[in-house]
């Protein structure tokens, strides 16, 4: 089966620039989740999704971040506008159970200059 | 509060030595998940242990290896006769079922294989 697919892979933006990551969750996954990594450092959680709903954004700076789920399936991750600290990874991940251990994309690499 | 402990940065071996990584966690739920991850230079995590805290038996697959004991809380990984394609970063996360279902994630530790 696919994987959890994510583009770009690569974005340089300059910043105050807005910037959107895509996300595309294995079929049959109802939580999705972003996380983001800063360099040298483990993933941390921005938002979780059950289906459409968002029900855990409580990491998410909410001034210039944004996401949004249509369908249940796919989800964007927007930032606007992009500061320089907002430069990292930005992984998304899937699961049917979440328990079981998530299945992670490949993230994007986001470079803000 | 809850937190995952990686003290190794960043770990040398010289191919076909055994390597041990350390994890020591720190939550006050009773019911928890531990899980290994790899990140390989090409970026995506990749999953490769899932243990919950009612288990405390050791497992093995293959060249890996992992040590759980809840009473020093730690969640230990060995490569035995460690490759160069083992060299990545590992990451040690923890999971609560009575939380957010989020992962706390260790600080990772590279490992660098050589030939």
């Amino acid at each position: 089966e696919a994987g959890v697919v994510q583009s770009p892979r690569y974005k340089i933006i300059e910043k105050k620039q807005p910037v959107a990551f895509w996300c595309n969750p294995i079929s049959g996954h109802n939580t999705l989740y972003w996380y983001r990594q800063n360099l040298g450092q483990g993933p941390e959680l921005l938002i979780r999704y059950e289906n459409e709903e968002a029900v855990d954004d409580s990491q998410l700076p909410k001034d210039r971040f944004s996401a949004e789920r249509l369908k249940g399936v796919d989800s964007t991750l927007k930032i606007q506008p992009a500061e320089l600290g907002d430069s990292a990874v930005y992984l998304c991940a899937s699961s049917s159970d979440r328990v079981h251990g998530y299945t992670f994309g490949s993230g994007t690499r986001l470079t803000v200059v | 509060a809850q937190k995952v402990t990686q003290a190794q940065t960043e770990i040398s071996v010289v191919e076909k030595e055994d390597v041990t990584l350390d994890c020591v966690y720190e939550t006050r739920d009773t019911t928890y998940y531990l899980f290994w991850y790899k990140q390989p230079p090409s970026g995506e995590l990749v999953f490769l242990i899932r243990r919950n805290s009612f288990d405390e038996q050791n497992e093995i697959s293959g060249r890996y290896s992992w040590n759980f004991q809840k009473s020093t809380s730690s969640f230990n990984f060995t490569i035995t006769a460690s490759q160069v394609v083992d060299s990545a970063v590992y990451f040690c996360a923890l999971s609560e079922p009575s939380g957010t279902y989020k992962y706390i994630f260790g600080t990772g530790t590279r490992l660098k294989v050589l030939a």
